[in-house]
């Protein structure tokens, strides 16, 4: 299987600071169809994971666009500018190019 | 917009088999692939399989011959079998959808959490 590592765990910030959160994959996650199958949750307090961003960089409907991403083969960044609280959650990174789908750890993103 | 939802017990006895429902609104589950996720205790995602729009399923080898995933398209629900279960099976299940233009699971259930415990 593939293995996503994030870091960090947590991530300690203030409301309007910037935050970037890295994901890392144990092989290449470029597809035989030439596509990259890295995507980013987020899950709130209390909530069930919602999806960010798909294929690397690409904001799902309703996203705001202080989230970004991105990355290639197997190294992955997802930063959020100007972090407001509706931001505080743990992220997940997933990818679906390699069968099983797999999930990173989860980075906490906290008020410091 | 896709809304999913979950149900079944939340209590569930060590060797029995764990029954869920995932009942969907706004989409049909003949177009798609529909998909199992659970969430231990600690954050740790796991990607348990799907079914997809022509009834074809993928299970996560992780699971072996314990997971079936069935539908009923004229009441637009699916459902997970998990069979022989341990107190390691305990965790939060989500069902979720996937449409082929994001790659992704794009709307997840509000999740339910499910104890195996005698």
């Amino acid at each position: 299987d593939v293995v996503m590592t994030q870091t960090p765990l947590s991530l300690p910030v203030s409301l309007g600071d910037q935050a970037s959160i890295s994901c890392r994959s144990s092989q290449s996650l470029v597809h035989s169809n030439g596509n990259t199958y890295l995507h980013w949750y987020l899950q709130r307090p209390g909530q069930s994971p919602k999806l960010l961003i798909f294929k690397i960089s690409n904001r799902f409907s309703g996203v705001p666009d202080r989230f970004s991403g991105s990355g290639s083969g197997t190294d992955f960044t997802l930063k959020i500018s100007r972090v407001e609280a509706e931001d505080l959650g743990v992220y997940f990174c997933s990818q679906s190019t390699h069968v099983p789908y797999t999930f990173g750890g989860g980075t906490k993103l906290e008020i410091k | 917009e896709v809304q999913l939802q979950e149900s079944g017990p939340s209590l569930v006895k060590p060797s029995q088999t764990l029954s869920l429902t995932c009942s969907v609104t706004g989409d049909s589950i003949t177009s798609g692939y529909w998909n199992w996720i659970r969430k231990f205790p600690g954050n740790k995602l796991e990607y348990m399989g799907y079914i997809s729009y022509s009834g074809r399923t993928y299970y996560n080898p992780s699971l072996k011959s314990r997971i079936s995933i069935t539908r009923d398209t004229s009441k637009n629900q699916y459902y997970l079998q998990l069979n022989s279960v341990t107190t390691e099976d305990t965790a939060t299940f989500y069902c979720a959808s996937w449409h082929g233009n994001y790659g992704a699971m794009d709307y997840w259930g509000q999740g339910t959490s499910v104890t195996v415990s005698s």
